[in-house]
């Protein structure tokens, strides 16, 4: 079976601060994992994806995220954060083999303050 | 949103009463998926389909019905069974094949009950 933890409900930061939200998971198999961001009455907007290789993945708006195999983690980053990107950050994942849809994340709202 | 529209925006329904959401998608995508969304709980997956005229029960299938009798759409039908439909309906597709498929979704469609 596989499932995602997002372990923080929310996360607050300063404008210009670094962010962090955090995602851990779990598969049988090598994962594909995902990030979206759902901003209110809104359907959910792709941001990046990891496949293989580079564990750090470059993204949409200036985010990142830092794939961890040992920790089986999955994090999504930005140096600095802006007002704007005040939303509902998803982390999804499914197994590289397959077809199977993906699996999603309790989301994390992040709120940042200017 | 790109190529995934959904309708209506709103919906209502009164006790007893079904009610179909409609998923069209222009991208050519094989699989579309439904998903609902409540608050603090993420998205759980309702039905998927990976080619016409076949689908598959998702967690949360019970009191729901889809049909694909076209791949361009997808409809989801609410059942009088569904005894808390109240939630934020999402539709998404996806390239029906091995790899990091992506999943677009639409707007969505909020349902409440009268």
């Amino acid at each position: 079976a596989q499932s995602v933890a997002q372990p923080e409900d929310q996360v607050n930061v300063a404008e210009g601060n670094p962010l962090t939200v955090k995602c851990t998971y779990s598969v049988s198999g090598n994962p594909y994992l995902f990030w979206y961001v759902q901003y209110p009455n809104r359907g959910l907007q792709f941001l990046l994806k990891y496949i293989t290789g580079d564990n750090l993945v470059k993204g949409s708006y200036g985010f990142e995220a830092e794939f961890n195999k040992s920790q089986t983690s999955f994090h999504l980053k930005k140096p600095s954060a802006l007002v704007s990107d005040s939303a509902l950050y998803f982390c999804a994942v499914r197994v590289n083999s397959g077809n199977t849809p993906l699996v999603f994340g309790k989301g994390t709202r992040l709120s940042v303050i200017a | 949103d790109g190529g995934i529209t959904q309708s209506p925006k709103y919906l209502f329904r009164k006790e007893g009463q079904n009610v179909t959401l409609s998923c069209e998608q222009n991208l050519n995508h094989d699989a579309m998926y439904w998903y609902r969304q409540d608050p603090g709980q993420g998205l759980r997956l309702i039905y998927y389909s990976q080619i016409v005229n076949d689908f598959q029960k998702g967690d949360i299938a019970e009191g729901y019905s889809v049909s694909r009798e076209k791949k361009e759409s997808f409809p989801l039908t609410v059942t009088s069974a569904q005894k808390n439909p109240t939630a934020f309906y999402l539709c998404a597709s996806s390239i029906s094949r091995g790899g990091p498929n992506i999943q677009y979704f639409g707007a969505g469609t909020r349902l409440s009950v009268l």
